[in-house]
């Protein structure tokens, strides 16, 4: 799987929006973009995943790069919980292995 | 309740015990991940298996071994324990359906089990 950089920590206070990057130059055509994050003591959860076209849901928006060589989670409006490490991860979406390749992720730390 | 339950949650043992970790999961999923993760790291997994008789080592599974008793049960034994395993150890599901043509399986994850090895 290509690799992701995210950087290490992001501050946010709360209830403003967060704009969480991630870049993946080495991204392949067959590559989906993923987000997981960690609460603190939690296992990952999934927040959102895209391919080429911009996605919302209830949790979260990513936007991608025309490119496709970077993209952002977007928290429209940050809350206490929503503190975690997030991670960026690239999957091809032709790979029946279904494996997640976490690296370090972004911590983020939300200010009251 | 829980759909991807872990147990023990929290244990200590001394090197060269022999520990089992072990994980249920009530979501019908077929696969299933046994991962780690140290401190201020991101996880790394250690081994899967798709189905019952399906069983594969993953990046890091040098000291592990895994058994898939059935469907919703996946066990990770550490033979003989070494400080160095010490560690945050996560069970994740998924399932194998395809969507729109794609395999796109998102994956749940356990609460974790903190194990510590002396």
């Amino acid at each position: 799987d290509a690799k992701t950089t995210q950087p290490n920590s992001m501050e946010s206070n709360e209830e403003e929006p967060v704009h969480l990057p991630c870049n993946h130059s080495t991204i392949s055509g067959t590559d989906y973009i993923h987000w997981y994050r960690q609460l603190p003591s939690q296992g990952p959860e999934y927040v959102i995943h895209g391919l080429t076209s911009n996605v919302n849901n209830r949790m979260a928006s990513l936007a991608i790069a025309e490119d496709r060589k970077s993209s952002t989670l977007i928290l429209h409006r940050a809350t206490l919980r929503d503190a975690a490490v997030y991670y960026c991860i690239l999957r091809d979406f032709g790979n029946a292995g279904n494996m997640l390749t976490f690296g370090g992720g972004t911590r983020l730390m939300v200010k009251p | 309740d829980a759909d991807v339950t872990q147990t023990p949650r929290n244990r200590i043992t001394k090197t060269g015990k022999r520990i089992m970790l072990e994980c249920s999961q009530t979501k019908g999923h077929d696969r299933m991940y046994w991962y780690r993760q140290d401190p201020g790291l991101g996880l790394r997994l250690i081994y899967y298996s798709f189905d019952v008789k399906d069983i594969n080592k993953g990046e890091i599974s040098d000291g592990y071994s895994v058994s898939r008793q059935a469907q919703a049960k996946f066990s990770l034994s550490l033979e003989s324990a070494i400080p160095n395993q010490t560690a945050l150890y996560f069970c994740a599901t998924s399932d194998s359906l395809k969507r729109d043509r794609v395999t796109y399986n998102e994956q749940f994850f356990g609460p974790g089990t903190r194990l510590t090895v002396l």
